[in-house]
């Protein structure tokens, strides 16, 4: 398996330029998120979803957009690019047990907006 | 809001000590704590995790306590070695399966 993986895994964008992250999961996980994570810091809720066709708002939503057509699939759209945007952008999947689950991560997509 | 403390920010040991990170929590009220690793430039690899009716879960050298009344947890990794060297985060799932993370210790063995 797989696991959780994402694409790019750098880029570099201009001011206003936009751009999809794609993350894909082979573990037939229902619930898949995106954080991002700052230098020095801990990871920040982007959005998330409990299954293909429903999403629900993180910590830091504004400035993003996901959709999830299938349930292997959690695309993140930067519409506008900020420099406030410039971060780590972590994927991550879980099984649908309740609150006996483990996240996995994919390895990340380092964003830098200039 | 849940917030998420990890105290020191960083820590350099000699090999062969053993390590201790700690983690507080402000909401008591969580479902579960989670102790991951990160290498620079890569994801996230998860340690233990620890439900909210447990006390302790170990894994090899590594040993993780909670006390959810306290808001604490701490992570004991016995014997440290230099492969050890990385970023130790903890993260409480207090609801919705959404993790809460505090902001990471990073740990530096030396041989």
């Amino acid at each position: 398996n797989a696991g959780v993986t994402q694409t790019p895994k750098f880029r570099i964008l201009k001011i206003g330029q936009s751009m999809t992250l794609q993350c894909t999961q082979d573990m037939n996980h229902n619930y898949m998120y995106w954080y991002r994570q700052d230098p020095g810091m801990g990871l920040k809720l982007i959005y998330y979803s409990v299954g293909a066709g429903i999403t629900d708002k993180g910590e830091v939503p504004n400035g993003y957009n996901v959709s999830r057509s299938t349930t292997e699939d959690f695309p993140l759209r930067l519409e506008l690019a900020a420099p406030s945007q410039t971060s780590v952008y972590f994927c991550a999947s879980s099984s649908t047990a309740q609150h006996s689950y483990e996240q996995y991560f994919g390895p990340g997509t380092r964003l830098t907006v200039t | 809001k849940q917030e998420v403390t990890q105290i020191p920010a960083a820590l350099s040991v000699p090999e062969g000590e053993n390590l201790v990170l700690n983690c507080s929590f402000t909401d008591s009220a969580i479902y579960n704590l989670q102790w991951f690793r990160q290498d620079p430039g890569k994801g996230l690899t998860s340690l233990l995790l620890i439900q909210s009716s447990q006390r302790e879960q170990t894994s090899g050298r590594l040993n993780a306590s909670l006390d959810k009344s306290s808001g604490r947890s701490t992570l004991y990794i016995a014997a440290s070695q230099p492969g050890d060297s990385a970023t130790y985060l903890c993260a409480v799932e207090a609801a919705g399966n959404k993790l809460t993370f505090g902001g990471g210790t990073r740990v530096l063995v030396k041989p």
